[in-house]
């Protein structure tokens, strides 16, 4: 079936640290997104990314489609950045529309 | 406010009673979809609607559960006698086009079922 798999599982930073979650899928995609769900539950897009690298701000990513894989850039982290990153790519052909996420990675920065 | 707007924010339900959660995508949106969150699990698909249309409801159980987007006013979840599984956290999302822009959620609805 579609895999998505994101690395860490977990990750503890010290504010200010920077950090790089990995997102691998199985398949070739054109539908690849970032989320980031905050500890209050709220599910917030980052980026729509099937190929490519965009910044916003201390926050940006890339994928590379031909080695089926896509990165996550946190610069200088900050407290408020802790909570879950999802990866999620959209199934090949017709139903593109149709994400699959990964198990996300917990991410915790400490004061 | 012109995200996309759940309501309610939590909801308690006794095993055998109806739930109905609704939501309003974001301005100018016109596809809405339908996950689940368990706890231990990731988001799941359920369904992905358009206006008065289904246009997938691969991810949907069976029984008990049913979508609809009306012409008029929000987009509906409806969980007939929900049983105790059933409690979860229900994302509505919206895009501006099915497959080619980001998807933004909503704030969710937990249900929980007693």
């Amino acid at each position: 079936g579609i895999q998505v798999e994101q690395s860490p599982p977990d990750l503890i930073l010290q504010e200010g640290a920077n950090s790089t979650l990995r997102c691998n899928f199985s398949d070739s995609v054109n539908n690849l997104q970032w989320f980031h769900q905050n500890p209050w539950g709220q599910l917030i897009n980052l980026f729509y990314i099937p190929s490519g690298t965009k910044q916003n701000g201390r926050l940006s990513a890339t994928t590379v489609a031909t080695e089926r894989y896509s990165l996550l850039y946190i610069s200088s982290s900050q407290t408020t950045d802790s909570g879950v990153y999802f990866c999620a790519r959209g199934i090949s052909g017709g139903s593109n529309y149709k994400l699959t996420f990964g198990k996300g990675t917990l991410l915790t920065v400490n004061p | 406010n012109a995200g996309v707007m759940q309501n309610p924010r939590h909801l308690v339900r006794r095993r055998g009673q109806e739930a109905r959660l609704r939501c309003s995508p974001m301005k100018g949106h016109s596809h809405v979809y339908w996950y689940r969150q368990l706890p231990e699990e990731g988001l799941k698909f359920m369904v992905y609607l358009q206006k008065e249309n289904i246009i997938d409801e691969s991810g949907m159980p069976k029984e008990r559960f049913s979508a609809e987007f009306p012409k008029e006013g929000p987009s509906i979840l409806r969980i007939q006698q929900v049983v105790r599984g059933d409690s979860a956290a229900y994302f509505c999302a919206s895009s501006l086009t099915g497959t080619d822009s980001p998807l933004h959620f909503g704030n969710g609805t937990r249900l929980t079922v007693t």
